[in-house]
């Protein structure tokens, strides 16, 4: 059984530019779902998608978007990046919304300079 | 507004000692909660899971309860050894949400040979 994956590891962008980030949700599960965390802080929910659907969404602004593709991976797109963007962007994958356990991958690493 | 609250923020022990970390949420009305562990700069690993209908689970040295009237939950390590070094997290699911998970700011173990 392969766990969540995300690419890349690492990446430093430049305000003002965009960024996708890419996960592979673990075997058999359609609901990702993404994060931020910010250093010293807990993860922020930024947005969920269930079966290729958007099925919920954080206190994030549209500028930050998403996709999920037939085979439940998933994008997380961010335009005109701020400085605050900074932060660790971790993946999280389930089986079904709300009920089962979730499963994170090793995140992403975002440098905004 | 749900919130999550874990106290301590950091705890220093010596390596053998039986501690207890915790963690305490404002809405009772959860769905579930889970414990995570987070090396410096990595993902989250999924400790244990506790379904609102039930009172504890346990692995291994891990041992958690839950106690939804007063919003509370424990995670116990016996134990504990220098590998147990690293940051606690909890986290809720609320009931009649889309299952995002809420986080707290996680207390900051380290435990020392």
């Amino acid at each position: 059984e392969t766990g969540v994956t995300q690419s890349p590891t690492h990446l430093i962008k430049t305000r003002g530019q965009q960024v996708t980030l890419r996960c592979s949700s673990q075997s058999g599960h359609n609901t990702v779902s993404w994060y931020q965390q910010a250093l010293g802080q807990g993860p922020q929910f930024i947005f969920q998608y269930y079966r290729e659907e958007e099925n919920g969404r954080g206190n994030f602004p549209p500028r930050f978007s998403g996709l999920q593709f037939p085979n439940y991976s998933s994008e997380l797109n961010v335009n005109a990046l701020e400085l605050d963007d900074s932060a660790l962007y971790l993946c999280a994958s389930s089986f079904e919304r709300s009920s089962y356990e979730q499963y994170f991958g090793p995140g992403t690493r975002l440098t905004v300079t | 507004k749900q919130e999550v609250t874990q106290i301590p923020a950091a705890l220093s022990v010596p390596e053998g000692e039986n501690l207890v970390l915790n963690c305490s949420f404002t809405d009772s009305a959860i769905y579930n909660l889970q414990w995570f562990r987070q090396d410096p700069g990595k993902g989250l690993t999924s400790l244990l899971l506790i379904q609102s209908s039930q009172r504890e689970q346990t692995s291994g040295r891990l041992n958690a309860s839950l106690d939804k009237s007063s919003g509370r939950s424990t995670l116990y390590i016996a134990a504990s050894q220098p590998g147990d070094s690293a940051t606690y997290l909890c986290a809720v699911v609320l009931g009649g949400s889309q299952g995002n998970l809420i986080f707290g700011k996680g207390t900051k173990l380290s435990v020392k040979p």
